[in-house]
């Protein structure tokens, strides 16, 4: 079974300019999340999915992030104008659509914003 | 609120020795799963060990065994001969069902296994 996967791995900007994460899920899995970890944290949820539909985006800032998700499977996160405390890592996982399963993750896409 | 706590921002452990990792929690609800994740330098988030919480029995996987007690919402990490490849930063995290299924992180407890 493929994993989550998460491109780019690595990007740097400018502060002010924008950039997109992309995020394909395991096959199969209802649930999508996005969570900013910021060095020597824990994840910190963005915005989660229920299929198309968004179920909480309280933590995400509205006014420079957006997210969606195309036809219940995979999901981009956009930053725009990036800030320099965006600086993280943003993990996307997946997960079955029942509250005992287990949450897989990608490897993380790094932002460093100078 | 619901919210999960780990005391103990860094530990070491020789190689060999075992090691145990606290976290606790806060919820009112009653249904709900416990997790411990873990995430090597490489970054990528992976399961280590999960937990039922009607479930009496702690969970074991291997050399990864849990104390789990309810009532004192208290969900403890028992590493076992400890590698190099533990080394790692462990995350707690409880998981419920609200309207949605919602997932709580702790802060994490960065492992060091020394040789």
């Amino acid at each position: 079974e493929a994993g989550v996967a998460q491109s780019p791995r690595y990007k740097i900007i400018e502060k002010r300019q924008s950039v997109a994460f992309w995020c394909n899920p395991i096959s199969g899995h209802a649930t999508l999340y996005w969570y900013q970890q910021i060095l020597g944290q824990g994840p910190k949820l963005l915005i989660q999915f229920q299929n198309n539909g968004v179920v909480d985006d309280s933590q995400l800032p509205k006014d420079r992030f957006s997210a969606e998700r195309l036809k219940g499977v995979d999901s981009t996160l956009k930053i725009q104008p990036a800030k320099l405390e965006d600086s993280a890592v943003y993990l996307c996982a997946s997960s079955r659509d029942r509250v005992g399963n287990t949450i897989y993750f990608g490897e993380g896409s790094w932002l460093t914003v100078v | 609120a619901q919210t999960v706590t780990q005391s103990q921002p860094e530990m070491s452990v020789q190689e060999a020795e075992t090691v145990t990792l606290s976290c606790t929690y806060d919820t009112s609800e009653n249904n709900y799963y416990l997790f411990w994740y873990k995430q090597p330098p490489s970054r990528q988030m992976i399961l280590v060990i999960r937990q039922e919480a009607y479930k009496q029995q702690n969970a074991t996987e291997n050399r990864f065994s849990v104390n789990f007690q309810k009532a004192a919402k208290s969900f403890s990490l028992k590493i076992s001969d400890s590698q190099l490849g533990d080394t790692a930063m462990y995350f707690c995290a409880f998981r419920i069902e609200t309207s949605y299924d919602k997932v709580i992180f702790g802060p994490g407890t960065s492992l060091s296994v020394i040789p």
